[in-house]
């Protein structure tokens, strides 16, 4: 079964650091991969998105992501956070074959930026 | 995109009762999904509502348990029933446009 593993529970960090969110995936065949944010009080919206071509995507609000298929890996990046990245951000994988509304998600990791 | 809206945005439930949840989309879309996501956990889908059909449910679901109806292109409900404090969660609609899921700002669900 597929299955999205999410490294960081809980990332606390100051406002200009980097930021590096870990996620790897359990599939073998063909994926289409997600980073979703959930920001307080408000709903699920897309970051990024991945479906294939060039492995390095880039997402709103100044973030990006890389796919490394040897490695199973969608780790999402920030060069430098801001206050209001305070959220919690959710990977999620998808096997395009099966049914399209059905995500698989990590567990979450809520980055909480210090100003 | 998509706009989704959820009635109600939360509520205490007493156990044993059930409650039934809405979702409004503001365009017509074949499919439409219902997630949860437990405390503390990550989202899981329970099932798939197209119009005109028996929504499909994934393993551990159960039409019993979670009845749905999707009487047109724009309009869905989840029912929990015979609520215990285990269905306590957050419930979200959501729907796909161009390989991308929206999802409603969710309904908080607490069962005592």
């Amino acid at each position: 079964a597929q299955s999205v593993s999410q490294h960081n529970h809980h990332v606390i960090l100051s406002e200009a650091a980097s930021l590096e969110l870990g996620c790897n995936y359990s599939y073998g065949g063909t994926v289409n991969l997600f980073w979703y944010v959930q920001y307080p009080g408000q709903h699920l919206q897309l970051l990024l998105k991945y479906f294939s071509g060039d492995p390095l995507v880039k997402g709103i609000k100044g973030f990006e992501a890389e796919f490394i298929k040897s490695k199973f890996s969608f780790n999402l990046r920030k060069p430098s956070v801001q206050w209001s990245d305070t959220a919690e951000y959710f990977c999620a994988v998808n096997a395009p074959s099966s049914n399209t509304g059905k995500l698989i998600f990590g567990q979450g990791t809520t980055l909480q930026v210090k100003p | 995109s998509a706009v989704i809206s959820q009635k109600p945005s939360r509520d205490i439930c007493q156990r044993g009762t059930s409650l039934t949840i809405q979702c409004q989309v503001d365009s017509q879309v074949t499919m439409m999904f219902w997630y949860r996501q437990q405390p503390g956990q990550s989202l899981t889908l329970i099932a798939t509502a197209n119009q005109g059909s028996e929504a499909t449910y994934e393993s551990g679901f159960v039409i019993d348990k979670f009845p749905i109806s999707r009487p047109n292109l724009t309009f869905s409900t989840l029912t929990v029933s015979n609520m215990s404090p285990e269905d306590s969660s957050i419930y979200l609609c959501s729907v796909e446009k161009g390989g991308e899921l929206f999802f409603g700002e969710g309904s908080r669900l607490t069962v005592l």
